[in-house]
């Protein structure tokens, strides 16, 4: 099946840096979501960016799209050891916004 | 607001037996999505159902069902079972259209096949 790319697969920081992982999709779409796993546990929701949209933040997060290099970056800033987890991007598809395809995930590690 | 709720949270079955998952979804929430979850595959979307009718299906072979029940709880079955459907098999919830809150998701069943 279609799957994004994120970039790293692992991303290793101190406390208070910032962390940027990248994702790469392959369809038009109408939304990209990223998400949050802790040590494999659910998935937790931290933004959705719609294609008609560039950018968006959300607290300490900024979230870019650009539609025709078909990416999207996420920006943690002042990262703390709590954001130690798995990030992965989700796409809805232009097509079917229903059936999320998903990346392999960035494993960030945050140390104190 | 209680999040959704998936029993059992750790299965262990045997090779050809078979298996039912339970998601419980946020009151008012009509559509609930399974996701398989493997260190290899990554996140496979198995199925979607709203209003008790399976909206969107993913590529799994027939073994794999599920159904939803007319309060939004949804199952999925899993039919004479391999060791490669070994997994954290994950439920999520949302309202018909994605908003800006996304899917919210349960902490998932670690199914292991033995």
């Amino acid at each position: 099946s279609q799957q994004g790319e994120e970039d790293p697969q692992a991303l290793s920081i101190q406390e208070g840096e910032n962390a940027t992982m990248n994702c790469s999709y392959k369809t038009s779409i109408n939304n990209l979501q990223w998400y949050r796993q802790n040590s494999g546990r659910g998935l937790v929701h931290l933004i959705l960016i719609r294609s008609n949209e560039r950018e968006k933040h959300s607290g300490r997060l900024r979230v870019t799209l650009d539609t025709s290099k078909k990416s999207s970056s996420l920006l943690i800033t002042a990262s703390r050891a709590a954001d130690t987890a798995s990030y992965f991007c989700a796409t809805g598809n232009a097509g079917n916004n229903r059936k999320l395809i998903w990346g392999l995930g960035t494993s960030l590690a945050v140390n104190p | 607001k209680a999040g959704v709720t998936q029993t059992p949270r750790y299965l262990i079955k045997t090779r050809g037996q078979q298996v039912t998952l339970s998601c419980s979804p946020i009151s008012g929430h009509r559509s609930v999505s399974w996701y398989q979850q493997t260190p290899g595959q990554g996140l496979q979307f198995l199925f979607e159902y709203f209003s008790e009718t399976q909206r969107n299906k993913g590529n799994f072979p027939g073994r794999f069902s599920g159904r939803q029940f007319s309060n939004s709880r949804s199952e999925m079955n899993v039919s004479t079972l391999e060791l490669g459907d070994s997994a954290l098999y994950l439920c999520a919830s949302s309202w018909d259209r994605p908003v800006e809150s996304g899917y919210t998701f349960g902490s998932g069943t670690r199914l292991t096949v033995v």
